[in-house]
């Protein structure tokens, strides 16, 4: 079981916006920034957005993310077939050696 | 450019030993924490732990603590992941990832992955 709660699937037809969520605590999302990672069917995962609302080099601008309370969210507008895998949240935890906490993922489908 | 190049595919037997290994460069080895993720078939991504090359800190997730080993070799800028005893359940796909140089920054950098099957 996951310490970040994601919701397991997400769709959304080309060039519709998709808005997945990311729910933790006040020790990790709470205290902590939120990255998201990209992982494409058959490949590794990539850095997609850090520090709640940074977007590494490379990013295109339709990807945005936000965070509030013990919350985060994760945009995808100008949605893409490309854009088709699963999205995972992190986040630090304050606990000792629990560390880096993994969301279980939403798989997007682009219909 | 920053590359992590992780040893090939493996398959053993339970009770059986692994180390597998993650050659790294285009960055300065010792100021950044380099780690391991665990991905199990059709599953989510799991953080194993992170190593600082500068002074051999190491950190395991709770979940992996006494399970495997996390080492450096500073004169070849690589990092290992370890097992003593396979058991099936670790059959996966594991990372290699390069943090910041802060242990709470994100994953940068990814390897390729390798796959490892304990199977009797």
């Amino acid at each position: 079981q996951s310490v970040l709660t994601q919701p397991p699937s997400a769709s959304g037809t080309p060039g519709q916006k998709v808005i997945m969520s990311c729910s933790g605590s006040s020790s990790d999302i709470g205290r902590n920034t939120v990255n998201w990672y990209q992982q494409l069917p058959g490949t590794a995962p990539r850095l997609l957005i850090y520090e709640n609302n940074k977007r590494p080099s490379g990013v295109p601008d339709r990807f945005s993310g936000s965070k509030s309370g013990t919350s985060a969210s994760l945009a995808i507008s100008g949605l893409q077939s490309d854009d088709e895998g699963d999205y995972y949240c992190t986040s630090w935890d304050d606990n000792l050696n629990v560390y880096v906490v993994f969301g279980g993922g939403t798989k997007l489908t682009v219909l | 450019e920053v590359q992590l190049v992780q040893s090939g595919a493996e398959v053993k037997k339970p009770g059986e030993s692994l180390k597998i290994s993650c050659e790294t460069s285009g960055f300065k080895f010792s100021d950044y924490w380099i780690g391991w993720v665990r991905q199990m078939p059709g599953k989510g991504l799991e953080w194993m732990g992170i190593i600082y090359p500068g002074d051999f800190d190491t950190r395991y997730s709770r979940s992996f603590q006494g399970q495997v080993t996390i080492s450096v070799d500073t004169s070849i800028t690589t990092a290992y992941l370890q097992w003593d005893s396979l058991k099936a359940s670790d059959s996966a796909m594991y990372y290699c990832a390069r943090q910041g140089v802060v242990s709470s920054n994100p994953i940068y950098y990814w390897g390729q992955g390798t796959l490892v099957t304990v199977s009797s």
